[in-house]
């Protein structure tokens, strides 16, 4: 049973450039949630989306920032013109919401590690 | 915000020691889930907490649901040096299940 797979996991670009991330969960899992961990911190929750649905977005800087899970395909999360401060590990993770079960939490993937130059 | 402070930030200890590391919030959690994150890894689930009160055991590891539920802690008794690496306790946030992090416990292990 794979697990949720995070790719790439390292990722260059130089400022001003796009970075695209990608994830996919677990099988059987329709929910994905991005968190966001800068150097020696805790993961911050960014964007918590269903199939084709946004549902809390929350966490997500205003601009530059976006995040899809379409109905086929990995969840994408999209930055424009990326900053210095951009640069972080990024870390999906997904959930397959059905209460009761002991597995009921969200498994995390291995992050991409972004580092804007 | 809801924020969880955890406590100590780092901890250096000898292998076979027994440690205890501890997680406090200023509002209520209705759920409490340990992870250990090794480096450059995503977290991984040690245990989760649902009740207050509650005390659960994953092998070398226990933790404990505060009964006010604005706290919890994790014990690892008999560290080993593979036990190294960073805890952080999280609690779900909201109706989303979103998960709020603490700002993690810094173990390391000299065998």
């Amino acid at each position: 049973n794979a697990g949720v797979m995070q790719n790439p996991r390292h990722l260059v670009r130089r400022r001003g450039q796009e970075a695209r991330l990608r994830c996919s969960p677990m099988k059987g899992h329709s929910h994905v949630y991005w968190y966001r961990q800068l150097p020696e911190e805790g993961l911050k929750f960014m964007v918590y989306l269903q199939k084709e649905n946004i549902i809390d977005e929350s966490g997500m800087p205003k601009e530059r920032f976006s995040a899809e899970f379409p109905k086929e395909g990995p969840s994408i999360l999209r930055i424009q013109q990326v900053v210095r401060g951009d640069s972080a590990a990024y870390f999906c993770a997904s959930w397959r919401d059905l209460p009761g079960l002991a597995d009921n939490e969200q498994f995390f993937g291995p992050g991409t590690r972004l580092t804007v130059l | 915000g809801q924020q969880l402070n955890q406590s100590p930030q780092s901890m250096f200890i000898q292998e076979g020691e027994d440690v205890s590391m501890n997680c406090t919030s200023s509002s209520i959690f209705n759920t409490w889930l340990w992870y250990k994150q090794d480096p450059g890894e995503g977290p991984v689930l040690l245990i989760a907490l649902y009740k207050a009160g509650e005390l659960t055991s994953n092998g070398r590891l226990t933790a404990q649901f505060g009964i006010t539920r604005k706290d919890s802690f994790l014990n690892i008794s008999a560290s080993i040096p593979s036990d190294v690496g960073i805890y952080f306790c999280a609690g779900h946030g909201g109706a989303t299940n979103k998960l709020i992090f603490g700002t993690g416990t810094l173990l390391a292990v000299q065998p």
